[in-house]
């Protein structure tokens, strides 16, 4: 059974509007993080979370914001979508955040797509 | 900034024959390289992870050594086997080390065919 569950799988949006992007880890971990692969692009990361606070954003726009109500949860909500932002959204944890044991544990992933 | 250069795009290999995907990177900082593999419908796992110079990593068959003079982490098995055909990624951290904020490589897709 798939212990980082990301809803949907798949999403299909109009430019404009707002999505969320649900996660949820079972893994029992402390940090969780959200990364994007767009067509022909490495996956990057956009946030970090520990213990349900922002550690790290690498993401320029405010049009992309975390929502951690538990600690288990981290979804992502996105506004005003663009076409641009048509991408495969992952959502992953970690033990802890920082330390050089840690290892990354990644979701399925959600396809958006903006039309 | 990070980056990581990894083997473009379609690697086509016959079962049996050996594998290398060739990962390079470029950082400022400290380093810890890791492979991860994403079979197709799945979540992208940890393959290997390494930090030490010159000291040979190992698991599921897969290998690969850092080489911090040549700033290369590639990735080998001897014998490729039909499935192993998945998307690999050759990613890099900070001098922390975390999983905080990796730096990822644009993937290289393994087929493997009888």
């Amino acid at each position: 059974d798939p212990k980082i569950i990301q809803k949907p799988k798949y999403l299909v949006a109009v430019t404009g509007s707002e999505k969320i992007l649900i996660c949820e880890q079972y893994l029992g971990h402390n940090a969780m993080y959200w990364y994007r692969q767009s067509a022909k692009k490495p996956l990057e990361f956009m946030f970090s979370y520990s213990y349900q606070k922002l550690m790290d954003n690498q993401t320029a726009s405010s049009r992309f914001q975390p929502q951690s109500s538990k600690k288990n949860h981290l979804d992502l909500q996105i506004t005003a979508l663009k076409p641009d932002d048509s991408a495969t959204y992952f959502c992953a944890s970690s033990r802890d955040w920082g330390g050089d044991q840690n290892t990354l544990y990644f979701g399925a992933g959600t396809r958006l797509s903006v039309l | 900034g990070d980056s990581v250069t990894q083997t473009e795009g379609l690697v086509t290999l016959t079962e049996g024959l050996p594998v290398m995907l060739n990962c390079t990177y470029q950082t400022a900082y400290s380093t810890f390289l890791f492979w991860y593999v994403q079979h197709l419908n799945e979540a992208p796992k940890l393959l290997l992870k390494s930090s030490t110079d010159n000291k040979r990593t190992e698991h599921q068959g897969f290998h690969a050594t850092l080489h911090k003079s040549s700033s290369s982490f590639h990735l080998q098995k001897s014998s490729a086997q039909l499935s192993d055909s998945a998307l690999y990624y050759c990613a890099l951290s900070d001098s922390t080390g975390g999983a905080d904020r990796l730096t990822f490589g644009k993937g290289t897709q393994l087929i493997i065919q009888p």
